[in-house]
């Protein structure tokens, strides 16, 4: 039990689909976060939600869409995607957004065909 | 331009000899550091910090070393033991209170038994 829980952990979708990545912390955090890993590079932080609400947006396309119901889930709604979005794409929460340490979640690896 | 580089792709130590992993940084207003550990199919785990105002912090067979000056950080691993393979990435935050970790692009540790 790592506290950060994203399902699914594969996921395979054509470019004119919709599908949608969950995570949820079991940690009584209030900062949770989503992060891209491309092969090769480093983490990119894309999205940051502090008690619900939305703190940063990395300049990350519309086709990605982040929903925050409450402090303990994170959802990431995807919709026409691109086979350069393929990733790791990995959600991380923390006490709050200046809270140093985040945890990871085990991340879903996402290809798009 | 990466401002937090791991030059190191990959690195093979014998088992009970001294890992050294190193990272260095671009902007001088990084002010905390981290180390990611991640093994394969898992999420990052958080390993150590350390704070700008100190040059070294220790946890067990960990050491995180900090050189401002030359914007050089070393993760010191002794003994090495063959779960210690895995990939490590170093991580910086600038400016305090704030959460955008700025991530290396990881070197992979293999520790040979």
């Amino acid at each position: 039990e790592t506290g950060v829980t994203q399902t699914p952990r594969h996921l395979v979708m054509g470019m004119t689909n919709k599908k949608s990545l969950k995570c949820e912390q079991h940690l009584g955090h209030n900062a949770m976060y989503w992060y891209k890993q491309s092969a090769k590079k480093p983490l990119e932080l894309m999205f940051v939600y502090n008690f619900k609400e939305q703190t940063e947006n990395n300049s990350v396309p519309s086709r990605f869409s982040p929903e925050c119901p409450n402090s303990s889930h994170l959802f990431l709604h995807l919709h026409t995607l691109q086979p350069e979005d393929s990733a790791l794409y990995l959600c991380a929460s923390s006490q709050d957004f200046q809270y140093r340490e985040a945890f990871f979640g085990q991340g879903t690896r996402l290809t798009v065909v | 331009d990466q401002q937090v580089k791991q030059n190191s792709p990959s690195l093979s130590v014998q088992e009970g000899r001294i890992s050294i992993l190193n990272c260095d940084y671009t902007n001088s207003m990084f002010d905390y550091f981290l180390w990611y550990k991640k093994y394969p199919a898992e999420g990052p785990t958080f390993l150590i910090s350390i704070s700008s105002i100190k040059d070294k912090n220790e946890d067990g067979r960990f050491t995180v070393f900090l050189n401002k000056s030359a914007k050089h950080l070393s993760l010191h691993i002794v003994p090495s033991q063959p779960g210690d393979s895995a990939v490590y990435f170093c991580a910086a935050s600038g400016a305090s209170g704030t959460y955008k970790y700025i991530f290396g692009t990881g070197t992979r540790l293999k520790v040979l038994a």
